[in-house]
């Protein structure tokens, strides 16, 4: 299995554009996670998806970030408008049963 | 809420066992896991165990689970320099709200 795959790898961006991450969990998982991780703040979750309904998004920071899973093997965690303290790194992990989870690579976002 | 307290840094000679301390306060854990991230890369899931387990072996890893002291800890026996990275320990309660301590970055000296 190629595991959970998140495109971009890299993104760099101005402020006030609007930037979009995209997420494959791997297949037959179903559930489906957001995270954002920085120095200050750690591995923050900031939504997640039960068969591709949201559950849980008290985390998600503001109005600017929106998540959507459109079918069991997509997601997208969008930033409109994106500010310099959205720079982070973007975690997408997935879960068979809700009980272990397998990140990917990550996105590493620069807002300027 | 619930927190997860880990060291920040730990330093180890190669062939040492390195041993990584996490607490933790949620008393309704169900599971308790040990990632590792290594620079540029996502976590990856060494191991973990339910909470009614004491301890959990897999080849060069050991884990203990005190439940009454809520204390985790993470032995690697022979450690080696691929083994530098950052170990974060994380607990589950019974939804799927998972919480991760800050990691602990293990530095393997030759």
């Amino acid at each position: 299995d190629a595991g959970v795959i998140q495109s971009p790898r890299h993104e760099v961006t101005e402020m006030g554009q609007e930037v979009t991450l995209r997420c494959k969990p791997i297949s037959g998982h179903n559930s489906l996670f957001w995270y954002r991780q920085t120095m200050m703040r750690g591995l923050e979750l900031l939504i997640y998806f039960n068969n591709n309904v949201p559950i849980d998004d008290s985390g998600m920071p503001e109005d600017r970030f929106s998540a959507k899973m459109p079918n069991a093997s997509f997601s997208t965690l969008k930033i409109q408008p994106s500010e310099p303290r959205d720079s982070a790194v973007y975690f997408c992990a997935s879960s068979p049963t809700g009980d272990t989870q397998y990140f990917g690579p990550g996105t590493r976002l620069t807002v300027l | 809420g619930e927190d997860v307290e880990q060291s920040l840094f730990l330093s180890v000679r190669e062939g040492d066992s390195s041993v990584i301390n996490c607490t933790y306060t949620d008393s309704s854990s169900t599971y308790l896991y040990w990632y590792k991230q290594e620079p540029g890369a996502g976590l990856q899931l060494l191991t973990y165990i339910f909470s009614n387990m004491d301890m959990k072996q897999d080849q060069r890893l050991t884990v203990l689970l005190n439940k009454k002291d809520k204390h985790l800890s993470l032995r690697i026996a022979d450690t080696q320099t691929g083994d530098s990275a950052i170990y974060f320990c994380a607990e589950k309660d019974y939804g799927q709200n998972f919480v991760f301590g800050p990691g602990t970055r293990l530095s393997v000296l030759p």
